[in-house]
C-alpha cells in the first residue's frame, strides 16, 4: 500500500516568510509525529498527535512553529517568519495505535527547507 | 533524561568485513530499542527492533541484542556489501510517558568499499 507521503518534497523560502509542509500518512494510521533531521542538533522530535489531538508538543522550538491535523488524517506544519536556523530537512511519520506494532513508525521521504 | 549515544563515524569497511556500530542507552525502565537506516538518497526506514531485555532483532543479516546489563543495543552484520553503505541510527521510545516518540543517536556513517 502507500506510504507516508510528504509535500513539498524541496522548499527554497526567504527569511522572514512562512512556509507550510504537508504530511500525508498511512491509511488507518491514528498516530503521527513530526521530526527535523539537521546537521547541527541530528534528528529531533517536534510533535505528536494521536488522532486530532497533539499530546506532545514538547519539541517544537520556538512559538513560531504550528502543526494541526485535520479528519485524523493530514497534518501541515506551520513554521512562521522562517529564520535562516530552521532549515533542515523536516520529517513525517506515521504509526498505528495499538499493540506491539505501535512502535514501529513508517517515515515518509522528507521536505527538505531551506532558508535564504 | 532519556539519551541514546552511538559511535561516531564515518567506518569504512572492505566488502564482506565484519561489521559492529556500537549503542548504549540511557533511560528510565525498559525502553524499546530500534535502529533506523537511511539510504543515499531515502528516507529512514526500520531495520530491527527489540522491545525487552535478551531480544534480538535481526533483518537482511544485520542483529542487533538488547542488553539490559550493559544498557547496549550493537549493530552487528557478519559479512557487509556495498549495498550496505549507509547512515545508520540507533533510536529508542521510552516506555510510559505520553507518546512514543522516538529518540535518536547522533547516526553513523558507513561506506563499504568493493
Amino acid at each position: 500500500g502507500a506510504g507516508v507521503s510528504q509535500s513539498p518534497s524541496n522548499k527554497v523560502t526567504e527569511k522572514g516568510k512562512d512556509v507550510e509542509l504537508r504530511c500525508d500518512p498511512i491509511s488507518g494510521h491514528t498516530a503521527l509525529y513530526w521530526y527535523r533531521q539537521s546537521l547541527g542538533q541530528g534528528l529531533e522530535f517536534l510533535i505528536y498527535f494521536q488522532g486530532n489531538s497533539a499530546p506532545d508538543k514538547s519539541g517544537l522550538p520556538s512559538d513560531r512553529f504550528s502543526a494541526e491535523r485535520t479528519g485524523g488524517s493530514v497534518s501541515t506544519l506551520t513554521i512562521q517568519r522562517t529564520q535562516q536556523e530552521d532549515s533542515a530537512v523536516y520529517l513525517c511519520a506515521s504509526s498505528s495505535a495499538s499493540g506491539s506494532s505501535s512502535y514501529e513508525q513508517y517515515f515518509g521521504p522528507g521536505t527538505r527547507l531551506t532558508v535564504t | 533524561g532519556n539519551s541514546v549515544t552511538q559511535m561516531e563515524g564515518p567506518v569504512t569497511l572492505s566488502e564482506e568485513a565484519f561489521l559492529t556500530i556500537n549503542c548504549t542507552y540511557t533511560a528510565t525502565g525498559y525502553p524499546s530499542l530500534f535502529w533506523y537506516v537511511q539510504y543515499p538518497g531515502e528516507g529512514l526506514q526500520l531495520l530491527l527492533k527489540a522491545t525487552k531485555a535478551d531480544d534480538k532483532g535481526s533483518n537482511k543479516g544485520f542483529e542487533a541484542t538488547y542488553r539490559k546489563e550493559t544498557t547496549s543495543f550493537h549493530l552487528e552484520k557478519g559479512s557487509v556489501q556495498v549495498s550496505d553503505s549507509a547512515v545508520y541510527f540507533c533510536a529508542l521510545i521510552a516506555l510510559g510517558g505520553a507518546t512514543n516518540k522516538l529518540i535518536f543517536g547522533t547516526g553513523t556513517l558507513l561506506a563499504v568499499q568493493p
